[in-house]
């Protein structure tokens, strides 16, 4: 069956370390990969997205990287704030069925400390 | 420019209950996705509706209805409410398409079945 990993155990950093969450899946051939923060109560938001036949994006002090050979995806933020604190879901999207639905992650906790 | 709009924000129900959420998609937007989002969890795709017709659905039984107005918001109907619902219901509006489909999601209805 269809799955997607992303590491459950909350990740902590330092104030202007870089973050790297993972996100790993199997038994999906996904169009697209995307990226959302959530804060806690709130609704997800759609940060970065990236094509399967793209390697890289940025956007500002975020980056994505796209594997479809290891099937996985990181997400980098530079210059970490502690207004960057939130959990962080990947999502993957593919090109099957007639809709646009996400299939979801179960996100990590991101915690930046000063 | 208003964005996803979602009502109520909490509510209660006792078990057997049914209950309707309600959800207005961002302007522009023609597509309307439901997804269920337990605590700890990433959200589980529900259902989508473009053009007033469920589009796709994820695995939930028929419990879970909805509906898609011409105006493009749209309702989720639960019947014979389970302790298990309880959770956070999020609507997601989106542009069908071969596009990739982002989703701009609003900020939930939290509902707790006692």
């Amino acid at each position: 069956s269809q799955k997607i990993e992303q590491n459950s155990e909350a990740l902590n950093i330092q104030e202007g370390k870089t973050a790297t969450l993972t996100c790993n899946y199997t038994n999906y051939s996904p169009a697209y990969l995307q990226w959302y923060r959530q804060d806690p109560g709130r609704g997800p938001v759609f940060l970065l997205l990236i094509r399967e036949n793209e390697k890289e994006k940025r956007k500002e002090r975020l980056k994505v990287t796209f594997d479809t050979t290891l099937k996985q995806s990181l997400f980098h933020i530079t210059a970490s704030q502690p207004a960057d604190s939130a959990t962080y879901l990947c999502a993957l999207r593919a090109l099957t069925g007639g809709g646009n639905k996400l299939t979801f992650g179960t996100g990590t906790q991101l915690k930046v400390e000063l | 420019d208003a964005g996803v709009t979602q009502s109520p924000t909490h509510l209660i129900k006792t078990r057997g209950q049914q209950v309707t959420l309600r959800c207005s998609p961002k302007s522009g937007h023609d597509t309307v996705s439901w997804y269920q989002q337990a605590l700890g969890q990433g959200p589980q795709f529900i259902f989508q509706y473009y053009e007033e017709e469920e589009r796709q659905r994820g695995n939930f039984p028929d419990r879970f209805s909805g509906h898609q107005f011409p105006n493009y918001s749209s309702e989720l109907n639960v019947n014979a409410l389970l302790l298990g619902d309880s959770a956070l219901y999020l609507c997601a509006s989106s542009l069908l398409g071969e596009g990739p489909g982002e989703q701009y999601f609003g900020p939930g209805t939290r509902l707790t079945v006692t």
